[in-house]
């Protein structure tokens, strides 16, 4: 089955700087998704981007599908975006329904 | 507000007493998902209802079972639990199943097995 692997594993942040999460996988997806998982579970939708660039406030993405990776940065981290960030696709061979998680990335915003 | 919610947030049963777990939706979706995650691992599908149909994925074990009364209720059972079950259990939605479909996800129940 597909591979989805992110970098770095684990990340810390002081409050205010900037970071930049990879996914990579390892054949063509239809849907490509990024998740914060909160500390609390809660899983959160951040962006839909099989591919090209999209924008909401502090966070932004972009993902090229041709070269098989996707990019989530990350703008003035504060506290609140602690939490495991997930990349999740749907490989365009598979069933539709089955979305294949990647390895997630674990960061932590200090003040 | 429209929303996965899932009931109870934390859950601790006994080895191989049987549980049910609850997740419902206001969003009025056709497909619901259940997830197993387990600690510092990414959630992995167990199975999903698309309306009535039941689609299991190939390696959920027999000790899960699930139920959809109606579009809005859907259930996990699980009929022996083992230590190794003992996870965070994820309800999600959408409207239908495509490619281009965003799955919307509840807070979790959080499973302890003693």
């Amino acid at each position: 089955g597909i591979q989805v692997e992110q970098s770095p594993p684990d990340l810390i942040l002081q409050e205010g700087a900037n970071s930049t999460l990879r996914c990579n996988f390892s054949d063509s997806v239809n849907n490509l998704q990024w998740f914060h998982q909160n500390p609390w579970g809660q899983l959160i939708n951040l962006f839909y981007i099989p591919s090209g660039t999209k924008q909401n406030g502090r966070l932004s993405a972009t993902t090229v599908a041709t070269e098989r990776y996707s990019l989530l940065y990350i703008s003035s981290s504060q506290t609140t975006d602690s939490g495991v960030y997930f990349c999740a696709v749907l490989p365009e061979t598979g069933t539709a329904s089955k979305l294949t998680f990647g390895t997630g990335t674990r960061l932590q915003v200090t003040l | 507000d429209a929303m996965v919610i899932q009931n109870p947030r934390y859950q601790v049963t006994q080895f191989g007493k049987p549980v049910t777990l609850s997740c419902s939706q206001t969003l009025n979706h056709n497909v619901m998902y259940w997830y197993q995650q387990k600690s510092s691992q990414a959630p992995k599908l167990l199975f999903h209802y698309y309306d009535k149909d039941f689609n299991n994925e190939a390696d959920t074990p027999d000790n899960f079972q699930s139920r959809r009364p109606n579009t809005s209720f859907c259930f996990l059972d699980i009929r022996s639990p083992g230590l190794g079950d003992a996870a965070m259990y994820l309800c999600a939605t959408s409207r239908v199943v495509a490619v281009g479909e965003t799955q919307y996800f509840g807070p979790g129940t959080r499973l302890l097995v003693l």
